[in-house]
């Protein structure tokens, strides 16, 4: 079955430090594979997608993200982060049969001044 | 400004009783979904629908229903049926057929049983 691994519930990182959030998939054919970030009570807001060709993209507010297809893996990095980054952060895939979007459980980034 | 708009932002529902909660979107997509957001479960999908008159049941169906007459709504009802309702639930759409886009989201409402 389809599904979408983030293993790391909660992190915790220093105002300024680096950040790597983790996600796995597991889908048969070529994903479409998203990353939202969602603030406390609030909707998502999308901050990057890959969909094809270069496999390092670039999104708001500074995130990148690098799709490995021998990994099953997009993990979603920023080089410095800021106490504004503070929310819930969730990786996404398009499932192209059925146009099935799926989620994953979402990783809790907090960050300490 | 076009977009999802969810509504009420909460809601409070007696037990044994069927609430519906109304997603509305001008952004002319086809394709509309229904989530479930549960502290550490992440978004769980609960319907989804590709066009008008049509939709799927999700992950977890079970004690609810939706119906999709208009383009522009997915009204959600959560029925006496559903044993654990109280969560936050989260409308979206996107374009069908046109698989290189994201979904945009509404704000959300946060249903509790009392």
């Amino acid at each position: 079955a389809q599904s979408v691994t983030q293993p790391d519930i909660h992190i915790t990182v220093s105002e300024g430090a680096s950040l790597e959030l983790r996600c796995n998939y597991s889908y048969g054919a070529t994903p479409y594979l998203f990353w939202y970030v969602q603030s406390p009570g609030q909707g998502l807001q999308l901050l990057l997608k890959y969909f094809s060709g270069d496999t390092l993209v670039q999104g708001i507010k500074g995130f990148e993200a690098e799709f490995k297809r021998s990994q099953s893996s997009f993990n979603l990095r920023k080089p410095s982060v800021h106490w504004s980054d503070a929310a819930e952060y969730f990786c996404a895939v398009l499932m192209e049969y059925g146009n099935k979007l799926v989620f994953g459980a979402g990783t809790i980034l907090r960050v300490k001044s | 400004d076009g977009g999802i708009t969810q509504s009420p932002k909460y809601l409070f529902r007696k037990e044994g009783q069927n609430v519906t909660l109304s997603c509305e979107q001008n952004l002319n997509h086809d394709a509309m979904y229904w989530y479930r957001q549960d502290p550490g479960q992440g978004l769980r999908l609960i319907y989804y629908s590709q066009i008008v008159n049509d939709f799927q049941k999700g992950d977890i169906a079970e004690g609810y229903s939706v119906s999709r007459e208009k383009k522009e709504s997915f009204p959600l009802t959560v029925t006496s049926a559903q044993k654990n309702p109280t969560a936050f639930y989260l409308c979206a759409s996107s374009p069908r057929g046109t698989l290189n886009t994201e979904a945009f989201f509404g704000q959300g409402t946060r249903l509790t049983v009392v």
